[in-house]
């Protein structure tokens, strides 16, 4: 089955401990992005990725570094967390190289304390 | 339609009535817009694509409008459908730019079919 999986789906940690939150995609897209989405903010893009070792700033890059080592996973990695990035993230991929139709993962709901 | 702040744009219809979703976006050089549909505790689910050389594009059930001079999108659904109750966002890209990866989202408007 065609997907997007992250993991984990929900998380709970504290200020200031590194974690990453792993996407990975089994449709061979080129195109990767991270969103986050806050009430009445709508989703706002982190990172995207053009392809293997090519990775942008989207609007709120701040606090967040991204990898794309290998086409199938781009891990999203919170050095120190704070808990202004308590939100749902999404993790999404397209086969265009680029943000055309992406298909977009089940979300993380992250919470730092 | 879409708006500033912590409070969604709403719309209520009836089972079978019609629904019109607005987007107002904020880049002129947008040359590619979508609408996606996100049911609650899912990821957000594409609808409809259109590019910025086209006015009106349809798919099943679904009618986006495009309006450059107003920069103004719109997304018609026909015979809404409880199945249909979700939030939608409209989203623009510059797919021709230098920012071509970058995707913009609306803050989503609320739709809530009545049976």
């Amino acid at each position: 089955e065609a997907q997007v999986t992250q993991n984990p789906r929900y998380l709970i940690t504290v200020t200031g401990k590194k974690l990453t939150v792993t996407c990975s995609q089994n449709m061979n897209h080129e195109y990767m992005s991270w969103y986050r989405q806050d009430p009445g903010l709508g989703l706002r893009q982190i990172y995207y990725s053009m392809n293997v070792e090519v990775t942008d700033k989207g609007d709120v890059p701040e606090g967040y570094k991204v990898s794309r080592k290998e086409k199938r996973n781009f891990p999203l990695i919170l050095e120190s967390p704070s808990p202004n990035q308590t939100s749902l993230y999404f993790c999404a991929s397209s086969l265009a190289g680029s943000a055309e139709t992406q298909y977009f993962g089940p979300g993380t709901r992250l919470l730092v304390l | 339609g879409e708006s500033v702040g912590l409070h969604l744009p709403t719309l209520s219809v009836q089972e079978g009535d019609n629904s019109i979703i607005n987007c107002a976006y904020s880049n002129s050089a947008s040359d590619y817009f979508i609408w996606y549909k996100q049911e609650s505790g899912k990821g957000p689910q594409f609808i409809i694509d259109i590019r910025s050389n086209m006015d009106k594009r349809q798919g099943q059930r679904v009618t986006v409008l495009l309006n450059k001079t107003v920069k103004h999108l719109s997304l018609q659904i026909a015979a809404t459908q409880p199945g249909d109750s979700a939030v939608y966002f409209c989203a623009e890209n510059d797919a021709g730019g230098t920012s071509y990866g970058k995707l913009t989202f609306g803050q989503g408007t609320i739709l809530t079919v009545h049976p």
